[in-house]
């Protein structure tokens, strides 16, 4: 069981309010992403981090931004938000000694007014 | 380019089998996974297979791999309630980075 710590969980906040959504995780894994995942239920990989330090822009374009300063923490910033912010966004990390399994956080669910 | 493609819905009766399909494009693909996302939480890795496998198998989870096809299913066994959930195939091909398809719902009728 994978420890993926994701908070808050759900979060209502009006336009312009800076927001920064935290991910933990406990396992020692050096390789984290932030998906941003739409209603129709499709994943869009937005940040990337293989390691302190490193943080790289995923597929789709994202106003937000992440910074890795330890191996444990990856959290991502928005520094205005706006209703198109609204949306669910998931953490996600990989296992340092085998690369075949990509574990998940349980997701913060964001609604911007 | 690189896509996954899924269809969007399946609806069986608790009891049956359930198979939900998934079709890459690219050969390249290493590992091909499967995973599951129940109400308001994250996603929960169910399983995987190797490029190299035709079919793996896994209590009531069975993976089907069609390389010359590009074509991934997989069948849950005696599908329960519990059962109800959004799949996603995704992909892995070298880099450090999954591919996912757009998820199939699920639904198991009583």
């Amino acid at each position: 069981e994978a420890d993926i710590y994701q908070t808050p969980r759900y979060l209502v906040i009006g336009t312009g309010k800076k927001i920064t959504l935290e991910c933990s995780q406990t396992m020692g894994h050096d390789k984290m992403y932030w998906y941003q995942q739409d209603p129709g239920m499709e994943l869009h990989l937005i940040h990337y981090s293989y390691g302190v330090n490193s943080t790289e822009k995923g597929d789709l374009s994202s106003e937000s931004t992440v910074s890795r300063i330890r191996t444990e923490h990856f959290p991502l910033t928005l520094e205005s938000a706006r209703p198109s912010h609204t949306s669910q966004y998931l953490c996600a990390s990989i296992s340092g000694i085998s690369y075949n399994e990509q574990f998940f956080g349980p997701g913060t669910r964001l609604t911007v007014l | 380019g690189e896509d996954v493609e899924q269809s969007l819905f399946l609806s069986v009766r608790e009891g049956d089998s359930s198979v939900i399909n998934c079709t890459y494009t690219d050969s390249s693909s290493t590992y091909l996974y499967w995973y599951k996302q129940e109400p308001g939480a994250g996603l929960q890795l169910l399983t995987y297979i190797f490029s190299n496998m035709d079919m793996k198998q896994d209590q009531r989870l069975t993976v089907l791999l069609n390389k010359k096809d590009k074509h991934l299913s997989l069948r849950i066994a005696d599908t329960q309630t519990g059962d109800s959930a959004i799949y996603f195939c995704a992909w892995r091909a070298g880099s450090y980075q999954l591919t996912f398809g757009k998820g199939t719902k699920l639904s198991v009728i009583p």
